[in-house]
């Protein structure tokens, strides 16, 4: 079936930088966009970055533009999300989703499924 | 930026219908889907497109669109359907927008 395995969380200071790994099972990895949203503790859901099946474009609200990058390798079934000057409220648990559509160049549907999430916290 | 609007909280007995909304301008004419969150649990996708259902999630579970507002309605509600319940829209400003959110309270 299909799995979404996050990993890279962990304490980072004001100003660090984390990189974030999600690690993809049971589909053809390569044929789906991908998406990173974040949940910061006792709020809702935000939108943190997509980028396309073949990396070919990629899109980031606005609070993360300019900081966090996201990335794909095809060959290791393996999504990423580079985090760099991190800040307070960029602590939240961090989970990866797998949009619904192969090969898809057009917009970002659903997220189907989740990973379990990995949870960054920004403290110093 | 466009924005979605939810209810913070919905109360109903068990047995009974829950109506969720999700108010959006022209809303209609977007594709809504609709997440379900337990506490401590990755959210889980319980409609999408306005009103399809997911394989594994009871019929029990229907959505609705139109004008301003989006429905998430759960009939003959059950203890277990108590949860935090998301919208989601894709919105050619913002991407991907969620709402904030309804926590579905079983009485």
């Amino acid at each position: 079936q299909v799995q979404l395995v996050e990993s890279g969380g962990g304490v980072v200071q004001p100003g660090g930088s984390l990189r974030l790994s999600c690690a993809a099972s049971g589909f053809t990895f390569s044929s789906y966009g991908m998406h990173w949203v974040r949940q910061a503790p006792g709020k809702g859901l935000e939108w943190v970055a997509f980028i396309r099946y073949d990396g070919s474009n990629k899109y980031y609200a606005d609070s993360v533009k300019g900081r966090f990058t996201i990335s794909r390798d095809n060959s290791k079934n393996t999504l990423y999300l580079q985090m760099n000057s991190l800040r307070a409220e960029d602590t939240a648990v961090y989970y990866c989703a797998k949009d619904p559509e192969s090969q898809w160049l057009g917009p970002p549907g659903w997220f189907d499924p989740w990973g379990q999430g990995t949870l960054v916290t920004v403290s110093s | 930026s466009y924005v979605l609007t939810q209810p913070p909280s919905v109360s109903v007995a068990p047995g009974q219908t829950a109506r969720i909304t999700c108010g959006g301008n022209n809303i209609g004419s977007k594709s809504v889907h609709w997440y379900q969150q337990k506490p401590g649990q990755a959210p889980v996708l319980v409609v999408y497109d306005d009103s399809d259902r997911p394989s594994g999630i009871p019929e029990r579970f229907s959505g609705s669109n139109s004008g301003n507002t989006a429905t998430l309605t759960i009939s003959r509600v059950e203890a277990g359907d108590e949860a935090d319940y998301y919208c989601q829209v894709w919105d050619s400003s913002s991407v991907v927008v969620f709402g904030g959110g309804t926590k579905l309270t079983v009485l």
